[in-house]
């Protein structure tokens, strides 16, 4: 099966510039996540979403991030406007339960580098 | 808070040999799950293994092992036969059985080079 696609791979902006990108989870999972992950450091959740809901978005940075999946399936992450700080991986995962578990796959992630 | 705690930031290993990476954990739940994750330079994030916390038989898959000690809140990863292809970032994280959230709560990472 296809694996969770992100794009795009690489962007750079110029702060207080905006940003988005797009992620298409495997077919059939229901949740999806997206991480931030700042260089030197495990990724950290930003918002979780269980088909189109929200199941939890407390460490996103509402006043800059938003984000959204219509129809329950893509979904795209906002920046508006990026700061300096911004500069990280954005990980897609999706999952499914496996053998019980629910275990996440995930996106070849998108470099921001905000300058 | 449930916290992860990686000590080792990076490690070596000879081709074939054997290595171990250190984790450690922090919560005050019963039920829960933990992961190990492979991310090879510039590529994704790939699942290595995983433990449920209520199972004492400690998961294997093929070279990959971990020693899981509840009491301690103690999960490493060995790796036998250490291949080239093994060089990469690994993640030690937990997930919260039965919560609201699914979410992974990372460390900041073990650096692994094998070496030929």
């Amino acid at each position: 099966e296809a694996g969770v696609a992100q794009s795009p791979r690489y962007k750079i902006i110029e702060k207080r510039q905006s940003v988005a990108f797009w992620c298409n989870p495997i077919s059939g999972h229901a949740t999806l996540y997206w991480y931030q992950q700042i260089l030197g450091q495990g990724p950290k959740l930003l918002i979780q979403f269980q088909n189109n809901g929200v199941v939890d978005d407390s460490q996103l940075p509402k006043d800059r991030f938003s984000a959204e999946r219509l129809k329950g399936v893509d979904s795209t992450l906002k920046i508006q406007p990026a700061k300096l700080e911004d500069s990280a991986v954005y990980l897609c995962a999706s999952s499914s339960r496996l053998a019980g578990v629910e275990t996440q796959y995930f996106g070849p992630g998108t470099r921001l580098l905000v300058l | 808070a449930q916290t992860v705690t990686q000590s080792q930031p990076e490690m070596s290993v000879q081709e074939a040999e054997t290595v171990t990476l250190s984790c450690t954990y922090d919560t005050s739940e019963n039920n829960y799950y933990l992961f190990w994750y492979k991310q090879p330079p510039s590529r994704q994030m790939i699942l290595v293994i995983r433990q449920e916390a209520y199972k004492q038989q400690n998961a294997t898959e093929n070279r990959f092992s971990v020693n899981f000690q509840k009491a301690a809140k103690s999960f490493s990863l060995k790796i036998s036969d250490s291949q080239l292809g093994d060089t990469a970032m690994y993640f030690c994280a937990f997930m919260n059985y039965g919560g609201a959230t699914n979410k992974l709560i990372f460390g900041t990472g073990t650096l692994l080079a094998v070496q030929p």
